[in-house]
């Protein structure tokens, strides 16, 4: 029943690593998003796809790369993690970019 | 400067109170949301506004284009209001820009 679901909810990996975040979405949604939240709560939108297609992409290292294999998913990977990059990661979707967005429970990254 | 700036940073209130959070902004909008994060960490969008106002609830936003400012309105607050409440705001190129968010604590 869950209308954007992200997974893994916590991740806890060292330095060096690459890991991914997935995320789906069942609300038949066209654009999906990626946000980092940092240590300070502030929220920042990393990207943003459209029908499969990228239409945000903010200034992220290209350590992150985003994957959409169809509309309702929208994965996050990220190559040789850093110490920065511990955050809190939202996956979000809306119908269309002018609609309130829906957002899953987000994923605790924790690097050590 | 954040392009999207809110105030009080923190509002601790008693319960039933009015309570009124206010952002400003200095870009050029399509919409403005408000969201709430609540200490769970799961955000939910509350309101979606271009013009005037809107009420769902106890909670009311209102927007003023000209001035580049909303606000969030609670009435008759109550514990379980209590939250992180977001301002974020829909630029060109469909970006969403956030507040630094407003700490709402409401004691019984």
């Amino acid at each position: 029943d869950t209308a954007v679901s992200q997974t893994p909810k916590y991740l806890v990996t060292q330095m060096g690593n690459d890991k991914s975040i997935k995320c789906e979405q069942n609300l038949g949604h066209d654009t999906m998003y990626w946000y980092k939240q940092d240590s300070k709560k502030f929220l920042k939108i990393m990207f943003s796809y459209n029908n499969k297609e990228l239409i945000i992409n903010e200034t992220v290292p290209n350590r992150f790369s985003p994957k959409s294999p169809d509309k309702a998913h929208l994965n996050l990977h990220i190559n040789s993690l850093e110490l920065g990059d511990s955050a809190v990661y939202f996956c979000a979707s809306s119908g269309t970019v002018n609609q309130p967005q829906h957002f899953g429970d987000g994923t605790r990254l924790s690097i050590l | 400067k954040n392009e999207v700036e809110q105030s009080p940073q923190n509002l601790t209130a008693q319960e039933g109170e009015f309570i009124t959070i206010n952002c400003s902004y200095s870009v050029g909008i399509s919409a403005l949301h408000w969201l709430q994060q609540h200490p769970g960490g799961g955000i939910v969008s509350l309101f979606m506004l271009s013009s005037g106002k809107k009420k769902h609830g106890r909670l009311i936003a209102t927007i003023n284009i000209q001035e580049k400012h909303s606000s969030l309105h609670i009435t008759a607050s109550h514990p379980r209001d209590s939250a992180v409440y977001i301002c974020a705001v829909l630029t060109s190129g469909s970006r969403l820009t956030f507040g630094e968010g407003t700490q709402l604590t409401v004691n019984p």
